[in-house]
């Protein structure tokens, strides 16, 4: 079975500075799609960026980005000149390219971002 | 505008007692899925389906029913609630390939005493 793991439950970032939110996943497959979702206290689940494991290419979304590491199994975010706005729980979520929808969650990360 | 809509948005209830929270999708989507997020293990997955009158089990499906009759609602049942239930859930619905991300409703907080 899929696993996915963020391995800081907490995280602090001077507001302007760059932060990395950790996440490694364990999977046999070759086929799978890897997701950020921010949840900030409004308690949405808003989609941060997504990256499809056949794209070598890291994924970018204004100050998100991502470190795609195949063969480490490693889908790191950074987050670039941090926002007041940013400070919510972030989520590293999988899904398998076979089996249609389910996404499996790590336990999240809580950021917080200091001005 | 594309949504995914969840009610009630919180409920304080007590065992035993009966509930259903609904929840519908514009998008003509047809994934849909509920998860329970507790503090400290994230979202779970209760239950999902692929499509109409098509619903499976996810990883925490003990206590709670679903169906699918139209392809637009998905409704979460607790037909005997008791604490351990007390937890936020969330509706998501996608369309039919796993390359597209879920979109989220705006979670519905339970409370059973």
């Amino acid at each position: 079975a899929q696993t996915v793991t963020q391995s800081q439950p907490e995280m602090s970032v001077q507001e302007a500075e760059t932060v990395t939110l950790s996440c490694t996943y364990d999977t046999s497959e070759s086929d799978y799609y890897l997701f950020w979702y921010k949840q900030p206290p409004s308690r949405q689940m808003i989609l941060v960026i997504r990256q499809e494991a056949y794209k070598q290419q890291n994924a970018t979304e204004n100050r998100f980005s991502v470190n795609f590491q195949k063969a480490a199994k490693s889908f790191s975010l950074k987050i670039s000149d941090s926002q007041l706005g940013d400070a919510a729980m972030y989520f590293c979520a999988y899904r398998s390219g076979r089996s249609q929808g389910n996404l499996i969650f790590g336990k999240g990360t809580k950021l917080s971002v200091k001005p | 505008e594309a949504q995914v809509t969840q009610n009630p948005r919180y409920l304080i209830t007590v065992t035993g007692k009966k509930l259903t929270v609904t929840c519908s999708q514009n998008m003509n989507h047809e994934y849909m899925s509920w998860y329970r997020q507790d503090p400290g293990l994230g979202l779970r997955q209760i239950y999902y389906s692929m499509n109409v009158e098509v619903t499976d089990k996810g990883d925490v499906p003990e206590g709670y029913k679903v169906s699918r009759k139209e392809k637009r609602n998905f409704p979460l049942i607790l037909e005997s609630p008791s604490p351990n239930q007390t937890s936020l859930y969330f509706c998501a619905s996608s369309p039919y390939y796993s390359n597209q991300p879920q979109h989220f409703g705006d979670g519905t907080r339970l409370s059973i005493l």
